[in-house]
């Protein structure tokens, strides 16, 4: 069954440090998401991306975040100068279409610690 | 601002038992979600709802929507230890490019 994959794992990086987050979409979905899960809260949305542009961001995606796809099947999350309050889970979701209720398929995650 | 509330936060079940969670959002929505994470896991999708007066069931559990009441449940029945998990719903607003809106989630705990 086709997946969504992310690399890294874990990230541990410095205050300050641009790291950047990778996602596999499933092959065929046309509609890209990233979100963060800070430990022990809820999901919160950051960014959606279709047709190789952003969509929809949210207050959390600020100047210091940009998103990617560089080739026909990753999608990248950048931040540029990591704070502390960065550190959470970072889920990338894919789906094939918004409008007739297909679901988001979730990626096992990015963990990234801001030291 | 759409915003969704889930109650209760926290369950602890006893197996066998039966109860409900709840998911109320504050706007119109287009579709509502109903997702599981286990512990440092990520999201699995349990079920998607389009319509009021939508249901559907997988196993032991039990997802309805009443869109004029602006309400989710996921009803659980005959809990087992395996359902213990965190569940989340999770909705669109009208005209969104289908980012999704979680609630806190409801941490359960299905005990012997």
């Amino acid at each position: 069954e086709p997946e969504v994959t992310q690399t890294p794992s874990h990230q541990v990086t410095q205050m300050g440090q641009e790291v950047i987050l990778r996602c596999v979409p499933i092959s065929n979905h046309l509609y890209f998401y990233w979100y963060r899960q800070i430990l022990g809260q809820k999901v919160e949305f950051l960014v959606s991306f279709y047709n190789n542009e952003i969509s929809e961001k949210s207050e959390i995606f600020d100047d210091q975040f940009s998103v990617e796809r560089p080739d026909g099947s990753n999608f990248t999350l950048k931040i540029r100068s990591t704070k502390l309050e960065d550190s959470a889970m970072y889920f990338c979701a894919s789906s094939g279409d918004r409008g007739v209720g297909e679901t988001q398929y979730f990626g096992p995650g990015t963990r990234l610690l801001v030291l | 601002e759409l915003k969704v509330e889930q109650n209760p936060l926290f369950l602890s079940m006893q197996e066998g038992k039966n109860y409900t969670i709840y998911c109320n959002y504050s706007t119109t929505s287009d579709r509502l979600y109903w997702y599981r994470q286990d512990p440092g896991k990520s999201l699995e999708s349990l079920f998607v709802l389009l319509s009021n007066g939508a249901v559907k069931q997988e196993g032991r559990l039990m997802a309805s929507l009443d869109t004029k009441a602006r309400l989710s449940t996921l009803h659980i029945t005959a809990a087992v230890h395996d359902l213990s998990a965190t569940y989340f719903c999770a909705v669109t607003s009208w005209g969104s490019q289908g980012n999704l809106i979680f609630g806190k989630g409801t941490k359960l705990s299905v005990k012997p």
